[in-house]
C-alpha cells in the first residue's frame, strides 16, 4: 500500500544551521508529494509540493526533490530561524482516483534554539 | 484568501455525550476530510467526503460518523464521546485529485 516514513524529531538546531528532515515514500506509479508545516496551536500549512519525478519544490527557503529513484523527498534549508520551529509532515497524494487522499508521515518537530 | 473554518478551537465533554465538529470551506471544493492528530501517530484519517451526501471510511473510523448535506460543510459526530477519542481534530478540503489540500485550525477535543 501507500505509506510516507519520516525521520524521527525532536531535531534540534542551532539558529542559522543546516536543516534536512528525510522522508521517504512506497506507492505505485508518481504520487504528489507534499510537505506541511504545523506551528504551534496552529493547524497545516502546506509548506512546498512536487507533482512529477525531478521536480522541486521550494518556498520561504525550504526546498525538497522529488527523486524516484530513491523514492525521496528530503526536506532541506540552509540557514534555520527561530520562527522555524514546528513540526513538519511530509505527505503524499496517491496517483489516479477520483478523490486525494493524503496520506502523512508522522511528523518531526524541529526545534531552533538562538 | 481561501479558508477552512473549524467551530470550535477548544471543546471539553462528558462521556457519552454526542459530539458534533463542523467544518466549513468557502472554496467550492469537492473534497472533505476529518483527520485525528496524535503524538507519535502523525494524522489518522477518520472519514472523507468526495461529494454531497456521499462518504468513505478511512483508516479508523470505528465511533465516528459523520454528515455532508451541503457541498461547505462537513461534520464529525462522536456518537457516545469516551476518553480515547481525546485528541486534536483536523478538517481539511481538496480539489482535484493530486492538489494540495487546505486545513482549518484545528479543534482540541477533550472527553472527561
Amino acid at each position: 500500500g501507500n505509506s510516507v516514513t519520516q525521520m524521527e524529531g525532536p531535531v534540534t538546531l542551532s539558529e542559522e544551521a543546516f536543516l534536512t528532515i528525510n522522508c521517504t515514500y512506497t506507492a505505485t506509479g508518481y504520487p504528489s508529494l507534499f510537505w506541511y508545516v504545523q506551528y504551534p496551536g496552529e493547524g497545516l500549512q502546506l509548506l512546498l509540493k512536487a507533482t512529477k519525478a525531478d521536480d522541486k519544490g521550494s518556498n520561504k527557503g525550504f526546498e525538497a526533490t522529488y527523486r524516484k529513484e530513491t523514492t525521496s523527498f528530503h526536506l532541506e534549508k540552509g540557514s534555520v530561524q527561530v520562527s522555524d520551529s514546528a513540526v513538519y509532515f511530509c505527505a503524499l497524494s496517491p496517483p489516479g482516483g477520483a478523490t486525494n487522499k493524503l496520506i502523512f508521515g508522522t511528523g518531526t518537530l524541529l526545534a531552533v534554539q538562538p | 484568501d481561501v479558508k477552512v473554518t473549524q467551530s470550535s478551537r477548544y471543546l471539553v465533554k462528558r462521556t457519552g455525550e454526542k459530539v458534533f465538529l463542523e467544518c466549513v470551506q468557502d472554496m467550492d471544493h469537492e473534497n472533505m476530510f476529518w483527520y485525528r492528530q496524535d503524538p507519535g501517530l502523525g494524522l489518522r484519517l477518520i472519514y472523507f467526503s468526495y461529494d454531497v451526501k456521499m462518504k468513505e471510511k478511512g483508516d479508523i473510523p470505528e465511533g465516528y460518523s459523520v454528515s455532508r448535506e451541503k457541498k461547505e460543510r462537513f461534520s464529525l459526530i462522536l456518537e457516545s464521546a469516551s476518553t480515547n477519542q481525546t485528541s486534536m481534530y483536523l478538517c481539511a478540503s481538496s480539489s482535484p485529485p493530486g492538489a494540495e489540500a487546505f486545513f482549518g485550525q484545528g479543534t482540541r477535543l477533550t472527553v472527561v
